[in-house]
Formats: structure tokens, C-alpha cells, sequence
């Protein structure tokens, strides 16, 4: 089973500064198949990237994600006050797993 | 537009089944193009990917639940089910439905389901 680890575990910023989320796979993602979700309290995961960087429907594009291998990177440019959450990635392929996810705090 | 709802007991006691239906609307489970899942959270913690199944009745289980998973889909009805046997507490969480296509784009808001006598 592949398992992700995402870093930090919490981030503190302020709205308009950057943030930069880690996800690592114990091994190589076949293609590149790695997913990123937000999650707000008492709200189901919403999809934001797909294949490594491809923004789903409606994300904006401050919104980004990179990597390869067993690294990948979710950006968000300019924190927004709506984008303080909870962030996972998800690996599917082989099977599924999520990672344990990254808080997204204000500073 | 494509919804999916949870439905199930809220309440389930140790060593007993937990049985949750996801209802979809806006598309059809026979839809060859995606698998149907499950995916859970205890109270205050991460995401656990429990399990997919096609219309065909493919399915793909968590290796750590495996043991105590059966799910199923009923065509005629668009929805598809979890049973999940043996409970015990630490199978309290909120449980989710999704449309899975690798990634999942679609959820339903979620249902908790508390074990406890």
C-alpha cells in the first residue's frame, strides 16, 4: 500500500501571502495520478487538482498543483479568506490513500 | 446536476453491521466511465479511503478492511450500499459517498454513524 505523508501539519499565514503544501509518496504514483481536496468544517472534500495539476471544474487559478515521482506541491498563490481549511492529497494509482492532510491556519 | 445522498442508521451497536445507502441523481450508476466509493472520517481526524465498486460489481477494498466489507449497486434503484461487519467504536466516524473516477468530483455531504451500546 502507498502511503502519503503531507508537511507540515499545520501551516500559520496571513490572507495574500503563499502558501506551499507538501505530499510524499513512499513510492513512484503511476502517471502522476495524484489528487488534492479541501475540506471545511462540517463539509464534505472538494476536489481542487487532479493528475498531478490539472484544476478541477470552478477552482480558481490561484489554485495550483506540481511534482513527480514521489513529490508533489499544492500552491495557493494568495491566500484568500474562504481558502483557510484543511488540505489533503489523495494517490490513486494504486488503489486509493489519502494523506493524513495539512491545516491551513490563520496567522 | 449530480447528487449523491447517504442513508443509514446514525446509531449501531458493537459487533453488529453497519449498512449505509448512497442514492445518486444526475447520473447513472451503469455509467461504465466511473466506480462508486466510500470513504470515511473519525471525529476530528483525516480521510480513510474504505472501498469502489462498478455496475459490473467490481470491486476494490481497503486492505485493512477487506475482512468486514461487502458493497453492492443496484441498477434499477441508482444507488449503491456498504455493509461493513463487526463493528466496534473505532469504526465511529462520518461516512462519505462518492463518484470515483481515480480522483472523486462528486460527494454526498456525509452521514455519522456512532458504534456504541
Amino acid at each position: 500500500e502507498i502511503v502519503l505523508t503531507q508537511s507540515p501539519g499545520t501551516l500559520s499565514l496571513s490572507p495574500g501571502e503563499r502558501a506551499t503544501l507538501s505530499c510524499r509518496a513512499s513510492q513512484s504514483l503511476h502517471s502522476s495520478y495524484l489528487a488534492w481536496y479541501q475540506q471545511k468544517p462540517g463539509q464534505a472534500p472538494r476536489l481542487l487538482i487532479y493528475g498531478t495539476s490539472t484544476r478541477a471544474t470552478g477552482i480558481p487559478d490561484r489554485f495550483s498543483g506540481g511534482g513527480s515521482g514521489t513529490d508533489f506541491t499544492l500552491t495557493i498563490t494568495r491566500l484568500e479568506p474562504e481558502d483557510f481549511a484543511v488540505y489533503y492529497c489523495q494517490q490513486y494509482g494504486s488503489s486509493r490513500t489519502f494523506g493524513q492532510g495539512t491545516k491551513v491556519e490563520i496567522k | 446536476q449530480v447528487h449523491l445522498q447517504e442513508s443509514g442508521p446514525g446509531l449501531v451497536k458493537p459487533s453488529e453491521t453497519l449498512s449505509l445507502i448512497c442514492t445518486v441523481s444526475g447520473v447513472s450508476v451503469s455509467d461504465v466511465s466511473y466506480f462508486w466509493g466510500w470513504v470515511r472520517q473519525p471525529p476530528g481526524k483525516g480521510l480513510e479511503w474504505i472501498g469502489y465498486i462498478s455496475a459490473s460489481g467490481v470491486t476494490n477494498y481497503s486492505p485493512s478492511l477487506k475482512s468486514r466489507i461487502t458493497m453492492s449497486v443496484d441498477t434499477s434503484k441508482n444507488e449503491f450500499s456498504l455493509r461493513l461487519n463487526s463493528v466496534t467504536p473505532a469504526d465511529t466516524a462520518v461516512y462519505f459517498c462518492a463518484r470515483d473516477r481515480g480522483d472523486s468530483d462528486y460527494w454526498g455531504q456525509g452521514t455519522l454513524v456512532t458504534v456504541s451500546s
